[in-house]
């Protein structure tokens, strides 16, 4: 089992530029969950999508961000434009489903991507 | 509104040891409670959950938790600390299973040989 695998794990970009973070969830999963890790807020949920569509993205912070969930194996996090406040560790992680409230789940995390603004 | 509060944010022990991190919640409805541990440059991993079942809930390498809705906590316990459990540790909550998960600021464990 490869679990989720995020790329890339490490990122530093320039502020202004456009970010793109890759997610693929574990195979068979319906469920997937976009987190953000910062020292000063912890671990805040962004956006999490169930069967490809987007259910709740009240955690995203601007419209600067955005997610898509084309298909069940991909997901991506879009920043545009970059700010050095975004600065953070993101993790993606999937569920499946089990038929009780969606989000009492396991939800299994990947590696997370290390994203530096300068 | 929902909310979890880690009283701790740094615990030191020695191995061998018991693990006591502490973590009390609010929750305006039945709550589903879990703790994760993230070891450093790793994601998150899922140890144990509370989902209304048991309230002495089991986990993974030997930790455990213990529901208790009249004092709003869920603690984690673990008898005998082993230096792979350094690590950080999060409580969760989520009320009713139906809203999204809110994490505690988190547990540093140290275990010193």
């Amino acid at each position: 089992d490869a679990g989720v695998i995020q790329s890339p794990r490490h990122e530093v970009t320039e502020m202004g530029q456009e970010v793109t973070l890759r997610c693929k969830p574990i195979s068979g999963h319906n469920s997937l969950f976009w987190y953000r890790q910062t020292m000063m807020r912890g671990l805040e949920l962004l956006i999490y999508f169930n069967n490809n569509v987007p259910i709740d993205d009240s955690g995203m912070p601007e419209d600067r961000f955005s997610a898509k969930m084309p298909n069940a194996s991909f997901s991506t996090l879009k920043i545009q434009p970059s700010e050095p406040r975004d600065s953070a560790v993101y993790f993606c992680a999937s569920s499946l489903q089990t038929g009780g409230p969606l989000l009492t789940d396991t939800q299994y995390f990947g590696p997370g991507t290390r994203l530096t603004v300068l | 509104a929902q909310s979890v509060t880690q009283l701790d944010s740094h615990v030191s022990v020695s191995e061998g040891t018991p693990v006591l991190l502490r973590c009390n919640y609010s929750s305006s409805y039945s709550p589903s409670l879990f703790w994760y541990v993230q070891h450093p440059n790793k994601g998150l991993q899922l140890l144990l959950k509370y989902t209304s079942a048991a309230t002495l809930v089991k986990g993974i390498n030997g930790f455990e938790a213990e529901f208790k809705k009249s004092e709003t906590s869920f603690h984690l316990t673990k008898p005998s600390a082993h230096m792979s459990d350094a690590a950080e540790y999060f409580c969760v909550v989520s009320s009713s299973g139906n809203t999204p998960l809110v994490f505690g600021k988190g547990t540093r464990l140290s275990v010193i040989a």
